[in-house]
């Protein structure tokens, strides 16, 4: 089963204020996502990438920046956080096959204040 | 655009006894099915996928995809306290690709001893 680290766990930022969310995967998968997870809402995708430095918007990118300057790591960017991008972030990878599978890592709580 | 939803939202049943989730989607082209499962603060954990019309069964879950009506079963055979979590139906393929996954809002399940 693929291995997903997202760093960190938790997150306390300031609105205004930069925050990245990284996520490495040790399986050589292709393809990497970032959603967000909001009650009432379910995941939805921010951003997604196809290999080293592919990014690509998902269905919700607005306020954020994705970065995959290698095929192992990819990064989730707010340069300027905002309060309502308080939410659980999760990162996934899969191998990029019309029949992936995605695999998750655990996800990170980010709370803006 | 691709429209999942999941019911019930929440279902309580007592150990052993069959558990049964329901997920429509909107897209009858799509062609790429999943069930995952979530414990409270974790990752998703994938239980079954399903490709084609019928069944799939891994381990103690089974699902039932009929494309025709638009839904996507989830059936859980003798459930015990430890699949207490969110399940959730993701749906890719189709008009969406097959790299975007779209998910239902979860249904809670709750397993009494």
């Amino acid at each position: 089963e693929a291995a997903v680290t997202q760093s960190p766990r938790n997150k306390v930022a300031v609105t205004g204020g930069k925050v990245t969310l990284s996520c490495n995967q040790t399986n050589n998968h292709n393809n990497m996502y970032w959603y967000r997870q909001d009650t009432g809402h379910g995941l939805r995708l921010i951003h997604y990438s196809y290999g080293a430095g592919s990014t690509e918007k998902g269905d919700i990118p607005d306020g954020y920046k994705a970065s995959r300057p290698s095929q192992e790591n990819f990064s989730l960017i707010l340069e300027l956080a905002t309060p309502s991008q308080t939410s659980v972030y999760f990162c996934a990878s899969g191998k990029g096959t019309s029949a992936e599978t995605l695999y998750f890592g655990s996800g990170t709580r980010l709370t803006v204040l | 655009q691709q429209k999942v939803q999941q019911s019930p939202e929440s279902l309580t049943v007592s150990e052993g006894a069959m558990a049964s989730l329901n997920c429509t989607f909107s897209d009858r082209s799509s062609d790429n099915f999943r069930w995952y499962r979530q414990h409270s603060g974790k990752g998703l954990e994938v239980l079954v996928s399903i490709f084609s019309d019928g069944e799939k069964e891994e381990g103690s879950f089974t699902a039932h995809l009929n494309r025709a009506s638009l839904h996507v079963f989830l059936h859980i055979r003798e459930p015990q306290p430890s699949d207490s979590a969110l399940y959730l139906c993701a749906v890719s393929g189709g008009d969406s690709g097959y790299n975007k996954l779209t998910f239902g809002k979860g249904t809670v399940l709750l397993v009494s001893p």
